[in-house]
């Protein structure tokens, strides 16, 4: 069956532009987690949702990300005024209920220049 | 203090050696425990799930001490194929009960011919 996807694969942006990264989760899998992989730092997480609500956005390094979920599935990411900072993998996981094992999508790869 | 925290390696060996990696975590009232395997450039992958018990799945066995707040994972007969990062991972329960995975910065393990 399908795993995650994420999409894009690869972004280059320049400083101060906004971003969108979408993830389309397992099919039937209630639970979505973000995280950023920087370069030679482990991963980090950033955001939960459980079906539509996201109960612990406490990763979110700055109020210039956000995310949502719609439909309980595909969830997209949003940076606002990229910074040369935010430069990682971002990373979307799926897992059928919280405490379950995740799956991880292959990650967009963010460079701001 | 890190949350995670494991020996960054590298650790280089010769094919059908034995190699032990430990880990320890601060949260003591974590719940769940993984091994994630990571090749360059890819998404994390599950290893194995760890259990107070000891478990094992053909050359790896995953260990836990609780009490000792611990973690290690012993592969046998080493093979050119296991060259990879290997992520120690923990479920960090927190008050909304998220199921948010906290990762190690991992290990990197090269098999020698």
């Amino acid at each position: 069956g399908a795993g995650v996807s994420q999409s894009p694969s690869n972004k280059v942006t320049e400083k101060g532009k906004d971003v969108e990264l979408r993830c389309d989760p397992i099919s039937g899998h209630t639970a979505l987690y973000w995280y950023r992989q920087s370069l030679g730092q482990g991963l980090e997480f950033l955001i939960y949702f459980q079906g539509n609500s996201a109960p612990d956005k406490s990763g979110l390094p700055s109020d210039r990300f956000s995310a949502e979920r719609t439909g309980g599935s595909v969830s997209t990411l949003t940076i606002q005024r990229t910074q040369q900072e935010d430069s990682a993998v971002y990373l979307c996981a799926s897992s059928s209920l919280q405490l379950y094992e995740q799956f991880f999508g292959p990650g967009t790869r963010l460079t701001v220049l | 203090r890190k949350e995670v925290e494991q020996d960054p390696g590298p650790f280089n060996v010769p094919e059908g050696a034995t190699v032990a990696f430990n880990c320890t975590y601060s949260n003591s009232a974590s719940q769940s425990f993984f091994w994630y395997r990571q090749d360059c450039r890819k998404e994390p992958k599950l290893l194995m799930s760890v259990y107070s018990s000891g478990n094992e799945d053909g050359r790896f066995t995953a260990q836990l001490n609780r009490a000792s707040q611990y973690i290690s994972l012993l592969i046998r007969d080493s093979k050119l194929s296991d060259s990879a990062t290997y992520l120690c991972v923990v479920n960090s329960r927190g008050s909304s009960n998220t199921g948010k995975l906290i990762f190690g910065q991992g290990t990197t393990l090269q098999v020698k011919p």
